[in-house]
Order: structure tokens, then C-alpha cells, then sequence
């Protein structure tokens, strides 16, 4: 069974600066890995996705990510923070034959003026 | 374009109750999936249906139930409520055959049980 998993439940970022949110996979196949971003009281929204490919992957918002085979990450960036980036931030994987993704426990990212 | 559409948006039940939530999903879309979001932690998988039938299941109890009408609307059934049952239930509409993991989620229903 795949699974992901996200370190550091809370993130504090300075406006302007470096995001960076790890996550780390777990996958018997190759993967197809996601980020959602969550709101407060809203849905999820896809960010941005890898499923083959160049393993460099944007996304909305000025957000990429990047898969490592080597290294089972797929690790999220965005240069410089925003304060409409703070929000809830899920990676998720599946193995790429249905649409039944395995979530991680999420970041809550909160930017700082 | 409609959105994935839940209702009810919030509603409190008691242990051992019964609750239906309802899900109207994305115009085009054939297949709908369920996710329970505890608080703090990220969305579990309960089910996901297709042409009617359940198409994959997470590792849930038979008390979760669900169906999925001709119109590709789908509803979530929980019976005997119990107190961890308390979380945000997700729907999540998609494309059969288009097995990107592009969901689109609706803004869920916040279920406490009391």
C-alpha cells in the first residue's frame, strides 16, 4: 500500500521568504504524487501533481515540486511567501491505476508579517 | 461548470444515530470518492463508487455505507454513531479513465457526535 508521510505539523514562514515543505513517499510502484492545499472552511485544491515525466513539476500559485526516485521525496517549494499562502498543505500518492489517494497528516502553514 | 456540492454543511447527532450526507458532484464527472478528515490529521479514503457500484474501499467499518444515483450524485450513510466518527467528511468527484488523482472536493460536512 502507498504512503506519504509529512514532518512538522505547524510551519511558520517570514513573509517573503523560502517555503519549503518535505514529503516523503512509500510505494510497492512507480507513483504519481500530489499536492492539495486546503483552506479555512474550503475544499481541497490541487497545487500540483507527477505522474511520468520531467520530475520538475509548478504548480498554481508559484508553488513546484520536485520527485527524487533516489531519495522516495517530492518535496514542495515556493521562493517567496505570500500571506495568502497560509493555508493547510496535503501531499498524497497513488499508485496511479484508480483515483483513491493516501493522504499525509498535513502542514499548516503560517506566514508572519 | 457546477462544483462538487455537499450538504448538510454542519450537524450534530448523538452516539448510536444514524446520519446521511449528500454530494452532488462536478458536472461531467462519473465517479465519486469519500475521504473522512479527522481533526488535525488528513483525509482517510472510505469508498469510492462508479456506475452505481462501490469501486474500492478503505479500511472502514460496514456501518459506513454509501450509493451512488444514475445522475452520478452520491450519498454517505453512517450508522450507529459512534464518538471518533467526528470529523469532516469529503466528497470528491473525478473522470473514470482519467486516472490522474485529480480529484475536486467539495467543502465537506462537519459531523459531531456527541
Amino acid at each position: 500500500a502507498q504512503s506519504v508521510t509529512q514532518l512538522g505539523s505547524h510551519v511558520s514562514v517570514s513573509e517573503g521568504a523560502l517555503v519549503l515543505l518535505r514529503c516523503n513517499y512509500s510505494s510497492s510502484v512507480p507513483p504519481y504524487l500530489f499536492w492539495y492545499v486546503q483552506y479555512p472552511n474550503q475544499g481541497l485544491q490541487l497545487l500540483l501533481k507527477y505522474t511520468t515525466g520531467a520530475t520538475l513539476v509548478k504548480g498554481i500559485n508559484g508553488f513546484e515540486a520536485e520527485f527524487k526516485k533516489s531519495e522516495t521525496s517530492f518535496h514542495l517549494t515556493k521562493p517567496s511567501a505570500h500571506m495568502s499562502d497560509a493555508a493547510e498543505y496535503f501531499c498524497a500518492v497513488t499508485d496511479g491505476g484508480n483515483n483513491r489517494l493516501a493522504f499525509g497528516k498535513g502542514n499548516q502553514v503560517v506566514v508572519i508579517p | 461548470e457546477t462544483g462538487v456540492t455537499q450538504s448538510p454543511t454542519h450537524l450534530i447527532k448523538t452516539r448510536g444515530q444514524q446520519v446521511t450526507l449528500r454530494c452532488s458532484s462536478q458536472s461531467g464527472h462519473n465517479t465519486v470518492s469519500w475521504y473522512q478528515q479527522a481533526l488535525g490529521q488528513g483525509p482517510q479514503f472510505i469508498f469510492q463508487y462508479y456506475r452505481e457500484e462501490e469501486n474500492g474501499r478503505g479500511n472502514f467499518p460496514p456501518r459506513f455505507s454509501g450509493l451512488q444515483f444514475p445522475n452520478y450524485s452520491s450519498e454517505l450513510n453512517v450508522n450507529a454513531l459512534e464518538l471518533d466518527d467526528s470529523a469532516l467528511y469529503l466528497c470528491a468527484s473525478s473522470r473514470a479513465g482519467f486516472h490522474t488523482g485529480e480529484l475536486f472536493f467539495g467543502e465537506g460536512s462537519r459531523l459531531t457526535v456527541l
